[in-house]
């Protein structure tokens, strides 16, 4: 099993522009999650979905969007970047009714 | 809501010395986990130990052990023989009910040879 993989590692944007990080895992996992990790800061959580379709919003979802079309992925759109978007990401999946959380090598995002 | 604090931005101890990073939380739940997780510099999260908050008894893997103490709302890791392998960022998170985690800040950890 690959567990939980992110692409890419890192991205430079300029501001305005839109991309999509990607996000897959193999175990079948229901829960995925996206969380931002800035400095001087403990992970914060920006959507998560509990199953393919269904999708919800964390503590920190403006400027992001997601879907979750198949149970083995879940990107996260970025459609307009800003300067305040630049951070570490993390993708992140777990079983129904487990606590563990399996993380993804992360994604180091820089808007210019 | 639920909040977790880590008190102490940064530690060094030298190599084979005892650490003890501190961890607090406020939540008005019965039922919950708590977790401490490691980032090296290589970024990825990795999970060291778990404490589900209905077992009494303290969680222990291999040289990493907690101090739960769940009418005060504390959850410290004791990480004993350090090695510097132990060298990280090392994160406090607690789990609510909709298994949701809340982290806190972090604490900077340093072994020196």
């Amino acid at each position: 099993n690959a567990g939980v993989t992110q692409t890419p590692k890192f991205q430079v944007l300029k501001t305005g522009q839109s991309m999509t990080l990607q996000c897959a895992q193999d175990m079948n996992h229901e829960y995925m999650s996206w969380y931002r990790q800035d400095p001087g800061m403990g992970l914060r959580l920006i959507h998560y979905s509990v199953g393919a379709g269904i999708t919800d919003q964390g503590e920190v979802p403006n400027g992001y969007n997601v879907s979750r079309s198949t149970t083995e992925d879940f990107p996260l759109r970025l459609l307009s970047a800003a300067p305040s978007q630049t951070s570490v990401y993390f993708c992140a999946s777990r079983a129904p009714f487990l606590d563990e959380q399996f993380f993804g090598p992360g994604t180091r995002l820089t808007v210019l | 809501a639920q909040t977790v604090t880590q008190s102490q931005p940064e530690m060094s101890v030298q190599e084979a010395e005892t650490v003890t990073l501190s961890c607090t939380y406020d939540t008005s739940e019965n039922n919950y986990y708590l977790f401490w997780y490691k980032q090296p510099p290589s970024r990825q999260m990795i999970l060291v130990i778990r404490q589900e908050a209905y077992k009494q008894q303290n969680a222990t893997e291999n040289r990493f052990s907690v101090n739960f103490q769940k009418a005060a709302k504390s959850f410290s890791l004791k990480i004993s023989d350090s090695q510097l392998g132990d060298t990280a960022m090392y994160f406090c998170a607690y789990m609510d009910s909709n298994y949701q985690l809340i982290w806190g800040a972090g604490t900077k950890l340093i072994i020196k040879p």
